[in-house]
Parts: C-alpha cells; structure tokens; sequence
C-alpha cells in the first residue's frame, strides 16, 4: 500500500507551547488529507478535511484557531497544536488520499502521541 | 444514529478458530467498505476492502457485504495470537465514517 509518513511520533510538551505535526505521502500525490484524533480505546474522530491549497474544513466542534492545518503541497500537511493544554494529549493521526472521490483508500500515518504537562 | 455501528466486545476467539465481526451502517448510498486492525499505540492498518455486495476472500480474511441488509463482517480464520487487536469498520458515503472498533483477542 501507499506511504504515509509522519513525525514526530510521539511529543511531550509544557502547557501554553505550540506542537507541529507533518504528515507526508511518500509515493503518492495526496489531494485530501484527514486529520484525525483518538482517546484511549475510543475510535477516530475526525477533526478537520484539508485539500491542496485551500483551507481545510473543520468538523464541529473543532477550533480552526487552536488546530491550524496547512495543506501547502500534494505531500505535505501539517497540523499545528497552538497553546497546547493537558486536555489536547491524545493520539494524533493523519491519513491521506490520492483522489478526493470517497471510494480511494485511505492509509494512515504511524499516528503522534502529545502528552502536555 | 450513528452512522457505522460495531459491538465494542471484547470478543474473545481461541487460536485456530473463527473470529466473526459486525459491521452495520445507516446510509443507503454508501459506496465503499473497508476494514482496518489498530494495535494498541498504533494507527490504523487496512487489510480488507470491498464494493460489491458478496464475499472477497484474501488470505485468513474475508469480508461479506449485504447492501440490502446494509451490513458487512470480517471472518478471520484459523485466527492467531497476533490477530488480537482493534478492528475498525469504515465505511464512505460523501465521507468516511468510521465505527468504534471491535477488540479482538485471540487466545493461544
């Protein structure tokens, strides 16, 4: 399957710093990339949509102001964390896809545990 | 109503047997149908998709759609100690939509 990079893979930070998280595709052009977050032995939980160029979309309830996504290139996204706060630590993951149409599949990167002091 | 459901489990299986998972979505029209494993710690791995209504085997896996039943499970045979894990159904309509994973553990 196609590759997803993504780094770091874990962070551990003070509360009031920022965090950026990449996510690359390796071997593939990613037009749509998905931001996801995961709490223990909870399921994903979308956070925001973003494609190549144009300002990601954000699932409700997700501040656009604290999560900042930047879809610079067809491989590159990343995901800044602003003024992280304990209640941010979860698992990070990105996926990505090389086509917007919903039926391409996804592949995910190895996922960012942020744990905030 | 949520959009993909699963039992959570735990469903617990012995090697060598079948491990059975569920999978039940609300959107008529939705179009695709995958199946991902999540290791604790870990992301989401993809080991199984289908479109079609049936059966597509590979390996130890195969997975069953029935659109009119808007229903679609994971059969896993000769089930193994590393196959313990989190299985995620998703499923794409104008999204994905992903279930809350069943836990599987398979034990030796």
């Amino acid at each position: 399957g196609a590759v997803v990079s993504q780094h770091p893979s874990w962070v551990i930070c003070k509360s009031g710093t920022s965090v950026k998280i990449e996510c690359r595709s390796l071997d593939f052009q990613a037009t749509t990339m998905f931001w996801y977050r995961q709490f223990p032995k909870q399921s994903l939980m979308l956070m925001a949509t973003s494609n190549e160029g144009s300002k990601a979309t954000y699932e409700q309830g997700v501040e656009k102001d604290k999560f900042l996504i930047n879809h610079a290139s067809l491989t590159l996204s990343t995901l800044t964390v602003t003024s992280a706060h304990p209640e941010d630590s979860s698992f990070y993951i990105c996926s990505a896809s090389s086509a917007p149409a919903t039926n391409e599949k996804l592949f995910f990167g190895s996922g960012t545990q942020l744990s905030v002091l | 109503q949520k959009e993909v459901e699963q039992n959570s489990g735990p469903l617990s299986v012995p090697e060598g047997a079948i491990a059975s998972l569920n999978c039940t979505y609300s959107d008529r029209g939705s179009q695709s149908f995958f199946w991902y494993r999540q290791y604790s710690g870990k992301s989401p791995e993809l080991i199984m998709f289908i479109y079609s209504n049936g059966d597509k085997e590979d390996g130890r896996f195969t997975a069953q759609l029935n659109k009119a039943s808007q229903y679609v499970s994971l059969l896993i045979r000769d089930s193994q100690p590393s196959d313990s894990a989190t299985y995620l159904c998703a499923v794409t309509s104008n999204q994905f939509y992903f279930g809350t994973g069943t836990s599987l553990t398979v034990i030796p």
